[in-house]
Order: structure tokens, then C-alpha cells, then sequence
């Protein structure tokens, strides 16, 4: 079945370090990919997203690599900050050509960040 | 720009008891998607809603749990006769097109 997954759990980075969080996803239909950021008591919020015809994306200090051969997906944080401390999901979308549908999320990788 | 509100934040109910949650959509946005999170877990599918209209409902069970979206007014999930299981948050997103944005959820805690 359709499933998005990540390899670490977990990560702690010092304050500064570049951070990279991955995800696998196992539906290669999946025309669209997003990274939401979760923190405590909150609902996720929209991070960066990326679509199945590119390869690469960049945002502000933040980069989406997307690699469909292996069907890999993560998330570069440049330069990470306490404040990038949260819960980072992964999700997928399988719209079948449209734009709408259900996203399928990843566990989560929990990001700390020490001063 | 407001973005997508959820009321209420917090809901107690004991367990039979009924369960309504609350999502307005931001803005110009006319699809609502609901999405269940367990501790420690991801966000599930539910359901997803356009005005008046339920397009994918895989992802919500069959008994207990109904959803709508109005022509007027917002987006409630309804959860009857809630048992423990029932506790989570509860997540509602709505999309102009394909990027889902999400409200802060609803904490339900069934007793």
C-alpha cells in the first residue's frame, strides 16, 4: 500500500550546523510532495513543497531535494536555529492529474537544536 | 489574512457523549480535508469536503463519525458516541489548490 516513511526518528544539531532530514516514499505516483513543521501543540505548518517533475527546490534557508529513481525525498536546513526545533513531516500527495486529494504523512523526525 | 480557525481548541467529552469540531477555511479556499493525529504519530486521512459535497471519504470509519461542509457556515466533524479510542487531535487543512494549509486542531480527550 501507499506509505511515506523516514529513516531518523530523531536528530540533535548544533545551533548553526546544517541540517538534513529525509523521507522515503513508496508510491511512485505521488505527483507532489510537501514538508510541514509541527511544533508542540500546534498544527503543522507549511514548509516547502516540490513537484514530481523537478528534482530540486529552494526556499529561504531551506532546500527540498527530491530523487524519484529511489524514491527519496529530504529536507536541508541551512544554518539551524533553537527556533527550527519541532517535528518534521513529510507527505505526499497521489492527485491523479488534479491538484486535490488526500496527503499521505511520514512518522515524523523530531529536529532539536542545542544553543 | 486569517488563517484556518478551529473551534473549539480543547474538548472534553465522556465516553457516548457527541463530539462537534469546528473548522472555518481560510479565505477563498473551498476544499476542507480533516486529518486525525495520534501521540507520537503522523497525521491520517480522513476526510475531504468541497461546499456541499464530500469527495473522498476513505479515511473516515463508517459508524459515529459524519462530516460537512455548508454552503454557509464551516466545515463540522462529528464524532457520536465517543469512546476513549476517539481521543486525539483532530486537524482540519483547506486547500485553493494543491498546498494544504492547517489549523492549530481540536484536542479531544473522551473520559
Amino acid at each position: 500500500g501507499e506509505s511515506v516513511g523516514l529513516h531518523l526518528p530523531t536528530l540533535s544539531v548544533q545551533e548553526g550546523d546544517n541540517s538534513i532530514i529525509n523521507c522515503a516514499y513508496s508510491n511512485s505516483a505521488s505527483d507532489y510532495f510537501i514538508w510541514y513543521k509541527q511544533e508542540s501543540g500546534k498544527g503543522p505548518q507549511f514548509i516547502i513543497d516540490i513537484r514530481s517533475n523537478m528534482d530540486k527546490r529552494q526556499g529561504q534557508r531551506v532546500t527540498v531535494l527530491l530523487n524519484k529513481t529511489v524514491k527519496h525525498l529530504s529536507l536541508q536546513i541551512a544554518a539551524t536555529q533553537p527556533g527550527d526545533s519541532a517535528v518534521y513531516f513529510c507527505a505526499e500527495l497521489n492527485a491523479g492529474g488534479t491538484s486535490y486529494g488526500k496527503l499521505t504523512f511520514g512518522q515524523g523526525t523530531i529536529l532539536t537544536v542545542h544553543p | 489574512n486569517a488563517g484556518v480557525m478551529q473551534n473549539p481548541r480543547h474538548l472534553v467529552r465522556r465516553r457516548g457523549q457527541e463530539a462537534r469540531l469546528r473548522c472555518s477555511p481560510m479565505k477563498g479556499h473551498s476544499h476542507v480535508y480533516w486529518y486525525r493525529q495520534l501521540p507520537e504519530e503522523g497525521l491520517k486521512f480522513m476526510v475531504y469536503l468541497q461546499k456541499e459535497n464530500i469527495i473522498d471519504e476513505s479515511g473516515m470509519p463508517k459508524e459515529r463519525f459524519s462530516a460537512e461542509f455548508p454552503k454557509e457556515g464551516p466545515s463540522i466533524l462529528r464524532i457520536q458516541q465517543v469512546v476513549r479510542g476517539d481521543s486525539a487531535a483532530y486537524f482540519c487543512a483547506s486547500s485553493y489548490q494543491d498546498t494544504q494549509y492547517f489549523g492549530p486542531g481540536t484536542r479531544l480527550t473522551v473520559l
